[in-house]
């Protein structure tokens, strides 16, 4: 069964850079979007970028200044660094795989890890 | 971008009750539109995707309507195990967007 494990620093400082891992197991990180999301404590969830395995990215116009994600598929990995912190950054942090159908990845997410907190914090 | 908005915000409800949460676009989304529940410490889970299709292993007391700009989720007899938050999501068009989330809680 495919499992998404979300790593981190767990606090970091303000304008600092914050690095991110998601390590899948129990699958091929191959032919599949994967994505990162966020929710800040208190609020929604906020879609932050999305890979695919050709290394085509997409991001949210609110972040992409700041972020950028890669995929490792030699290690399986997942990674997303997120640049010039503030404590608006504060958030549970996800990983996740958008579902495909026949081929076809339509933007959902049927797989998710846990989450892993990162508080912004002199 | 996109606005989800989904009411209400807040639930109260008894086992074996039907419940149902709206969902709305600030533009037409067709049917790109999935539900999640989240309970607390837990990875969240995806119910139904495209409006109305069941994800493999969802209790299909589950269900999902509508198209364009107006969805529902409803679950037809609650059971304690449903008792989480519950979050709408486009999948229309990027930046993908969320609902603010609906807390069924336990009267």
């Amino acid at each position: 069964q495919v499992q998404l494990q979300e790593s981190g620093p767990g606090l970091v400082k303000p304008s600092e850079t914050l690095s991110l891992t998601c390590s899948v197991s129990g699958g091929s990180i191959s032919n599949y979007y994967w994505t990162w999301i966020r929710q800040p404590p208190g609020k929604g969830l906020e879609w932050i970028a999305n890979i695919y395995n050709s290394g085509s990215t997409s991001y949210n116009p609110s972040l992409k200044r700041r972020v950028t994600m890669a995929l490792d598929a030699s290690r399986n990995q997942l990674s997303l660094r997120l640049s010039s912190l503030t404590a608006a950054d504060t958030a549970v942090y996800y990983c996740a795989r958008e579902g495909c159908t026949s081929g076809s990845c339509n933007g959902y997410f049927d797989l998710w890890g846990r989450g892993t907190l990162v508080t912004v914090s002199s | 971008d996109i606005q989800m908005t989904q009411s209400p915000s807040s639930l109260s409800a008894s086992v074996g009750d039907r419940v149902t949460i709206t969902c709305r676009a600030s533009q037409t989304i067709s049917s790109y539109l999935n539900w999640y529940q989240r309970k607390p410490g837990k990875a969240p889970k995806l119910l139904i995707y495209a409006s109305s299709t069941l994800q493999s292993g969802v209790p299909s007391r589950f269900s999902g309507s509508g198209s364009g700009t107006d969805f529902t989720l409803t679950i037809s007899s609650l059971q304690p195990e449903d008792f989480a938050t519950y979050y709408c999501q486009q999948s229309y068009s990027t930046p993908y967007t969320f609902g603010q989330g609906t807390n069924l809680e336990i009267k």
